[in-house]
């Protein structure tokens, strides 16, 4: 099965963009999904199809994709931004997969 | 307002079996795909299964082939996750999660999320 590779940690400057890089072969093919998911809660899709946001998802944050690696950047991170954050794909074979995530600091 | 119920969690012995069932209302089910994820303690969020919208595709990951099953019933609104031979391994919250496509197969995602049923394999 495909796999989907983050970093496990970033921080971010309160105010300042900061960028989480997922790679795999598939999303050369497919795009990423981007879940943010706080302590004790179910995940939340904040950006899909690339760079599509959910009614009532800041526009500070957004997507993008190049080759195997998919990005998510958010510009202005705030403190309420802070949490885990997976990418989510499908492989050639209709699975689907996530990324090991990345837990956001914001200093 | 769309809704998605897990319940049917609890702690069961290795080797064990459990049925989890996730209730949902506030959107017309037998139109969407639906996917079981689950997430142990302290770590992150694992794919376990998809069925599509006619149940007709059905896709688990390599760690729970064989031993889960993935069903639905539309009549009841309801996905279903039946699993058996568990292992301490397979201790975790357990999410049921809708599932929309944007721009064809190219992008799935998912939209809505129950809050989770946890699971405890333990003797």
């Amino acid at each position: 099965s495909s796999e989907l590779t983050q970093d496990p940690a970033v921080s971010v400057a309160l105010g300042q963009t900061v960028r989480i890089t997922c790679q795999g072969d598939s999303l050369r093919s497919y795009y990423a999904s981007w879940y943010q998911q706080k302590p004790g809660q179910a995940p939340v899709v904040v950006i899909y199809g690339r760079d599509n946001r959910p009614s009532g998802i800041p526009d500070r944050f957004s997507g993008s994709s190049s080759g195997n690696t998919a990005s998510l950047t958010i510009t202005g991170a705030q403190a309420e931004d802070e949490a885990d954050y997976y990418c989510n794909s499908r492989d050639r074979s209709a699975k689907r997969v996530f990324g090991g995530g990345t837990k956001l600091t914001v200093l | 307002e769309v809704q998605l119920v897990e319940s049917g969690g609890g702690l069961v012995q290795p080797g064990g079996s459990l049925r989890l069932s996730c209730a949902t209302s506030g959107f017309t089910f037998s139109d969407y795909s639906m996917n079981w994820v689950r997430q142990a303690p302290g770590k992150g969020l694992e794919w376990i299964s998809f069925i599509s919208a006619s149940g007709g595709s059905i896709f688990y990951a390599d760690s729970v082939e064989g031993r889960f099953t993935i069903s639905r019933d539309d009549a009841k609104n309801s996905l279903y996750l039946q699993m058996n031979s568990l292992s301490a391994g397979d201790t975790a919250v357990y999410y049921c999660a809708r599932e929309v496509t944007f721009g064809g197969i190219v992008a799935p995602y998912f939209d809505y999320w129950g809050q989770g049923s946890l699971v405890t394999v333990s003797s």
